[in-house]
């Protein structure tokens, strides 16, 4: 059974902190890694997709790293705002006509 | 922009009705998926499909039944609703062979 695994559970910074979290996923078969927001009342939507050990993206102050050879993606975001408090989650595909698989997400609240 | 539509935010149902929880997706994407969502167990897969006519089971297919009758409408079908069904129900679709996934808003289903 591939287990895909965040932490923490959830997090509450204030505005202006900058903070992290962590998606643990199978070394084996590793074809992408995917995080989603999920803001409340939204739909989740992607915001990156990483295929590449070393892969590094940036949105904004939102960037995400990857590596596939110990199995685990960091989230980073810089400066923390209100309008960045929602579920973040992170999805691994191995291929293969796999599907993605979910980790239960990081509740991210930031205070004003 | 793609759209995945769900058509009910909320829904309140009895035990024991047949309850369809309906999506409709506007960019043409062959695939679409079923996904219920519950405190602390994260996003699982009930049902998906790659085509018309086509289903295949997911991680937790028991008590649920789906339909693919035209390409854009994927509907999942609980025959006879019962109260550990009451979640929050995801829709998602994706082009075949990219697995981004694009997400409804949600139907919050209580079942009483």
């Amino acid at each position: 059974i591939l287990n895909v695994e965040q932490s923490p559970q959830s997090l509450h910074v204030q505005e202006g902190d900058s903070t992290n979290f962590t998606c643990s996923f199978p070394s084996s078969n590793f074809y992408a890694l995917h995080w989603y927001r999920w803001e409340t009342a939204k739909s989740p939507e992607a915001l990156f997709v990483m295929t590449l050990n070393g892969d590094e993206k940036k949105k904004g102050r939102i960037s995400a790293t990857l590596n596939t050879k110990e199995g685990y993606s960091y989230l980073y975001i810089k400066g923390s705002q209100p309008e960045d408090s929602a579920t973040y989650l992170c999805a691994f595909y191995g291929g293969s006509q796999g599907n993605l698989i979910f980790g239960k997400g990081t509740k991210l609240s930031v205070k004003p | 922009d793609v759209k995945v539509t769900q058509s009910s935010r909320y829904l309140v149902k009895r035990t024991g009705e047949k309850v369809f929880l309906e999506c409709v997706q506007d960019m043409d994407h062959e695939n679409m998926f079923w996904y219920r969502q519950d405190p602390g167990l994260g996003l699982r897969l009930i049902y998906f499909s790659y085509d018309v006519k086509m289903k295949e089971k997911g991680d937790i297919p028991e008590g649920y039944s789906v339909s693919r009758e035209k390409k854009e409408r994927f509907s999942l079908i609980l025959e006879s609703a019962s109260t550990n069904q009451t979640s929050m129900y995801l829709c998602a679709s994706s082009r075949l062979g990219k697995n981004i996934q694009y997400f409804g808003a949600g139907t919050r289903l209580s079942v009483l």
